[in-house]
């Protein structure tokens, strides 16, 4: 099964609103990465946050990780429509993958309304 | 100016035929990744290579090849014995062998490439 997944899979809100997305995985991480793809394109990374951080912080972005229970979640504050894209989280599978290999989750489609 | 680019942007096979995907970085990585996205759906790992005149398989390698003869360079080929081919087809690359426990090693994607089976 998919080590990462996205809730919810879809999100629509009012510009000026926060967004929050989260992802769950099942194994052992080195670090969780987030990206964003908008429609059409390819993905450009946004965020990593290590094994041994709970918060991190990036302009409008927030990333938390629980190791505990295996999730991060992603806010986005004071939405703009310019955010409107698809959120993906990847994680390196810590010492059970090899390399840098990233396995992606199904993400989560953000729809910001003007 | 650096980057990572794909061609051609957009690919119409017939069935029965084999079709090669460019991809090239001139970002100095050790490490290039093919992926498979339908719509909808997230990124699936087709073949990923860390070093020249090495790959491996990833998740989805049946039906396609690929070939890392230079670092900078790491084409896919759709062959005919991929059933379903039709989707979006990103290519990434990262630092990659230097890579090492802890090392943040992010991934930056060219902008893909449509395949369409007609």
């Amino acid at each position: 099964s998919q080590q990462g997944e996205e809730d919810p899979q879809a999100l629509s809100i009012q510009e000026g609103e926060n967004a929050t997305m989260n992802c769950s995985y099942k194994t052992s991480i080195n670090n969780l990465q987030w990206y964003r793809q908008n429609s059409g394109r390819g993905l450009v990374h946004l965020i990593l946050i290590r094994s041994n951080e709970r918060e991190k912080h990036s302009g409008r972005l927030r990333v938390t990780l629980d190791t505990s229970k295996k999730s991060s979640s992603l806010l986005i504050t004071a939405s703009r429509a310019a955010d409107t894209a698809s959120y993906f989280c990847a994680t390196d599978g810590g010492k059970e993958t090899s390399g840098s290999r990233l396995t992606f989750g199904e993400g989560t489609q953000l729809t910001v309304n003007p | 100016d650096g980057g990572i680019t794909q061609s051609p942007k957009y690919l119409f096979r017939k069935e029965g035929q084999n079709v090669t995907l460019s991809c090239e970085q001139n970002l100095n990585h050790d490490a290039m990744y093919w992926y498979r996205q339908d719509p909808g759906q997230g990124l699936r790992l087709i073949y990923y290579s860390q070093i020249v005149n090495d790959f491996q398989k990833g998740d989805i390698a049946e039906g396609y090849s690929v070939s890392r003869e230079k670092k900078e360079s790491f084409p896919l080929t759709v062959t005919s014995a991929q059933k379903n081919p039709t989707a979006f087809y990103l290519c990434a690359s990262s630092i990659g062998v230097s890579w090492r426990e802890g090392h943040e090693d992010t991934q930056y994607f060219g902008p893909g490439t449509r395949l369409t089976v007609l």
